[in-house]
């Protein structure tokens, strides 16, 4: 069956410019991951929506980032004013409620000029 | 977030070698030690997981070996081959009410040579 898709699969955007990334997850999954990746380093965790609970925004670095999940099912993670420092691979999750396995997308690589 | 810390950085290794990563963490709530494997250009994928119940786990060439009262735990591949060349993670979590954030190591490069 299809997996965790994401959109763009590239994004090049200006210092300055809003951007929104776009994460399909398995569909049933009920919990949503989002994470960072820069290079060299780990997985950094950004904010997770699970069911209809509020979701746990404790890993967003600062208040220009910002997601939301429509229907418990599509999420987008909007980054507002964008730096240089954003330039990542932005990746997403998702997985069941009772399984720990997180099946990944393949990220969405943004490049902040 | 409680800090993971995954060593080597990077590990080269001849084919039939075995590679051996190691991680550290410091919660005890951790409860549940995935590791990841990530091809250049793919999401990390699930390789095999453990619970501290229990001290190893192998699957195929793949074993998880956990030491609960040091708070380690690594991945052994052994009979390594040249399509095991990937980065890996190794990840801890905890569990309290269904939640699941893991933190992840900084990952470790391995390069396997024919």
């Amino acid at each position: 069956g299809a997996g965790v898709s994401q959109s763009p699969s590239n994004k090049v955007t200006e210092k300055g410019k809003d951007v929104e990334l776009r994460c399909d997850p398995i569909s049933g999954h009920t919990a949503l991951y989002w994470y960072r990746q820069s290079l060299g380093q780990g997985l950094e965790f950004l904010i997770y929506f699970q069911g209809n609970s509020a979701p746990d925004k404790s890993g967003l670095p600062s208040d220009r980032f910002s997601a939301e999940r429509t229907g418990g099912s599509v999420s987008t993670l909007t980054i507002q004013r964008t730096q240089q420092e954003d330039s990542a691979v932005y990746l997403c999750a998702s997985s069941f409620l009772v399984v720990d396995t997180q099946y990944f997308g393949p990220g969405t690589r943004l490049t902040v000029l | 977030q409680q800090q993971v810390k995954q060593s080597p950085q990077s590990l080269i290794v001849q084919k039939g070698g075995i590679s051996i990563i190691n991680c550290a963490y410091e919660n005890t709530a951790f409860d549940y030690f995935p590791w990841y494997q990530q091809f250049p250009g793919k999401g990390p994928a699930l390789l095999i997981a453990i619970r501290p119940d229990v001290s190893e786990k192998k699957e195929g060439r793949f074993t998880i070996s956990f030491n609960k009262s040091a708070k380690q735990f690594s991945l052994h591949i052994m009979d390594s081959q040249p399509g095991d060349s990937a980065t890996y993670f190794c990840a801890a979590s905890k569990r309290p009410g269904g939640s699941y954030i893991p933190t992840f190591g900084r990952g470790t490069s391995l390069i396997v040579h024919p």
